[in-house]
């Protein structure tokens, strides 16, 4: 199975800053990477899919970025509302669709 | 998007079965492969498997063959997913998700099961 390790696993970060998250397959897995961001009792929430593609109605200060086995979600000017957990997905490896470990974007 | 609405909390005891519901809005029910995925308490996401809604084909992760039922009910729009021989690790929260383009697009709300003696 493809495993998929995010870095850093808990970010530090202020209001109006630029963060970046890392997604690292242990396999190439072409663009098929989605990102999710998930806040405390809510289900996750798509923001990127195809590596790069922002999803409907997501602000575009969320951006993702990679192919091949490493891949990048950046937020520009952090907003209160994006303090949250941050997940990858790879849709490569079918049928099995693991996720990565998450990422906890604290203020 | 779709709108998923999942079935309430359940409390079960260890050895016990569950099985939790996912009912669909709107008229796409059997367009798109739909997932389970599942949250222990202050863990990451888990994928379980899929079902697809048209075919009823299946496919389950391994670590749940054996213990773990998709099914769907394409009258009323509704997906169910079964879990058997509980444990205090399948305490959880679990959500069902639509498959677009890739991606998990939609998500219902979560269903909380708490296993315990």
């Amino acid at each position: 199975d493809i495993q998929l390790t995010q870095s850093p696993s808990f970010l530090s970060a202020s209001v109006g800053d630029r963060v970046t998250i890392t997604c690292r397959a242990s396999q190439v897995i072409s663009t098929s990477l989605a990102w999710y961001q998930q806040k405390p009792g809510k289900a996750p929430k798509l923001l990127i899919y195809a590596a790069s593609t922002l999803q409907s109605g997501v602000p575009s200060r969320f951006s993702g970025s990679g192919s091949g086995a490493e891949f990048t979600l950046t937020i520009n000017s952090l907003l209160p509302e994006d303090f949250a957990t941050y997940y990858c997905q790879q849709f490569h490896s079918y049928p099995r669709y693991s996720f990565g470990q998450g990422t906890k974007l604290e203020i | 998007q779709v709108q998923l609405v999942q079935s309430e909390t359940e409390v079960k005891k260890p050895g016990a079965s569950v099985k939790v519901s996912c009912k669909a809005s709107g008229n796409t029910f059997t367009g798109f492969f739909m997932h389970w995925v599942r949250q222990a308490p202050g863990q990451g996401l888990e994928w379980m498997g899929w079902i697809n809604p048209k075919s009823g084909g299946t496919h389950y992760a391994q670590k749940f063959q054996g213990r773990v039922t998709m099914t769907r009910d394409t009258s009323i729009s509704t997906l169910y997913m079964e879990l058997s021989r509980l444990t205090s690790d399948d305490t959880a929260v679990y959500f069902c998700a639509r498959e677009v383009r890739s991606s998990f697009d939609s998500w219902g709300q979560g269903t909380l099961l708490t296993v315990t003696s």
